[in-house]
């Protein structure tokens, strides 16, 4: 089984600065690790994706992600955040052995100030 | 492709009463997955389908939840005798098959509030 920790319930952040979205997760087996991003009113879309090789991924808006398998993290950032980034993150997981359901954690609601 | 949708979007229901949510996923998707997120709480796996059979389903589905995927296209999701408990938003995702990596893409969800 997989669980997943995402231990800020809401963070708040001045426009244009920076931001981390602590990820933690726990499992058994090798898992693959995802954050989907939900803006208000609308349904979930995946942000970026940990399957392989270098552990740092990167999406189209600039977020970043850096898989640490030594204290199981995957942590979101972005170094300077806008208004339109307001949304609620979660972090999830995918074991590689075959389970295909996604584990998610509780979710950072990241409120962007003026 | 138009995208997963999900009908209704909202529903009120008193308890006791019988919904049924409706989940239309991507065309080429054969996988469908149901969720269920309540307030405060990240998405919980209900149950999937590979095509028209549901290959597995959580212990946080009752007997009074029923899934179907009758042709493995559509899917519906019906709850009997609903109760307070039961007040979420109901989501569904869809994916191919044959990749576990692949991305599963969300519905807008549908929020029942039982009164």
């Amino acid at each position: 089984a997989q669980s997943v920790t995402q231990l800020d319930s809401q963070v708040p952040v001045f426009e244009e600065a920076p931001v981390e979205l602590r990820c933690n997760y726990s499992s058994s087996v090798s898992v693959y690790l995802f954050w989907y991003v939900q803006y208000p009113n609308q349904g979930l879309q995946l942000l970026l994706k940990y399957l392989s090789g270098s552990t740092l991924v990167e999406s189209i808006n600039g977020f970043e992600a850096e898989f640490n398998k030594s204290q199981t993290s995957f942590h979101l950032r972005k170094p300077s955040v806008h208004i339109s980034d307001t949304a609620e993150y979660f972090c999830a997981v995918i074991s590689n052995f075959g389970n295909e359901k996604l584990t998610f954690g509780t979710g950072t609601r990241l409120t962007i100030i003026p | 492709d138009t995208g997963v949708s999900q009908d209704p979007r909202h529903k009120i229901t008193k308890r006791g009463q019988n919904v049924t949510f409706r989940c239309d996923p991507i065309s080429e998707h054969n996988r469908l997955y149901w969720y269920r997120q309540t307030l405060g709480q990240g998405p919980e796996f209900l149950t999937y389908f590979q095509n028209e059979a549901q290959l597995e389903k959580s212990r946080l589905l009752s007997d009074r939840f029923s899934a179907e995927r009758p042709k493995g296209s559509f899917s519906t999701l019906e709850i009997q005798r609903t109760e307070q408990g039961d007040s979420a938003m109901y989501l569904c995702a869809s994916k191919t098959s044959g990749r576990i990596n692949n991305e599963q893409f969300f519905g807008p969800g549908t929020r029942l509030t039982v009164l």
